[in-house]
């Protein structure tokens, strides 16, 4: 079975700095995807990033960013020039593909983020 | 704008009463599913369906139930509610093709059993 782990259960950092969120994660799986969602205060869950494991480059979109590590099963968040919108709830998530997949998204517990001004 | 909506948002209900939570999608998506968020524990999967005559038990199905009444449409329903059921629920969707792995989720209905 895959497990997702974020070790971090709260952060905070100041106003444009950068952040890292740690996320591993455990299959015996080759091929599957790997996420990022943010839930902001208003508990809505939004599709942050995604990274193909086949892939070896990182995913970037805008000012976030992702390490994929696949051989140390980790996959970490950084947000460059944090704004205060970004606080939120950011989970890590796994999700199988092949054939025996139903597509499920395995999720870590969370990594609250605050910024402040 | 195509969208996945979840009613009721919010609601209250007594142990041992029947619950049901809807789930309409308008994004033309077969698959959908329903995950339950506790605190700490990220979200976790209670049922998924394909399409309509294909449904599934997730990990955590016990003390649930779901009906597929047409495409657009997913309902969980509590048979019995029970305490340990107070979580925050989420319908989801995805296409059957590419990007099939990408989920759309609906605003949340948080449910308090007392």
């Amino acid at each position: 079975a895959q497990t997702v782990t974020q070790s971090q259960p709260e952060m905070s950092v100041q106003e444009a700095e950068t952040v890292t969120l740690s996320c591993t994660y455990d299959t015996s799986e080759n091929n599957y995807y790997l996420f990022w969602y943010k839930q902001p205060p208003s508990r809505q869950m939004i599709l942050v990033i995604r990274q193909e494991a086949y892939k070896q480059q990182n995913a970037t979109e805008n000012r976030f960013s992702v390490n994929f590590q696949k051989a140390a099963k980790s996959f970490s968040l950084k947000i460059s020039d944090s704004q205060l919108g970004d606080t939120a709830m950011y989970f890590c998530a796994f999700m199988k593909h092949g054939m025996d997949s139903n597509y499920q998204l395995i999720w870590g517990a969370g990594t609250k983020l605050i910024i402040k001004p | 704008d195509a969208d996945v909506t979840q009613t009721p948002r919010n609601r209250i209900t007594k142990t041992g009463k029947r619950i049901m939570l809807e789930c309409s999608q308008t994004k033309g998506h077969d698959r959908m599913y329903w995950y339950r968020q506790d605190p700490g524990l990220g979200l976790r999967l209670i049922y998924y369906s394909f399409d309509v005559k294909d449904i599934n038990k997730g990990e955590i199905s016990d003390g649930y139930s779901v009906s597929r009444q047409a495409q657009a449409k997913f309902s969980l329903s509590l048979e019995s509610a029970i305490p340990n059921q107070t979580a925050l629920y989420f319908c989801a969707t995805s296409r059957r093709d590419r990007p099939y792995y990408e989920q759309y989720f609906g605003p949340g209905t948080r449910l308090t059993v007392t």
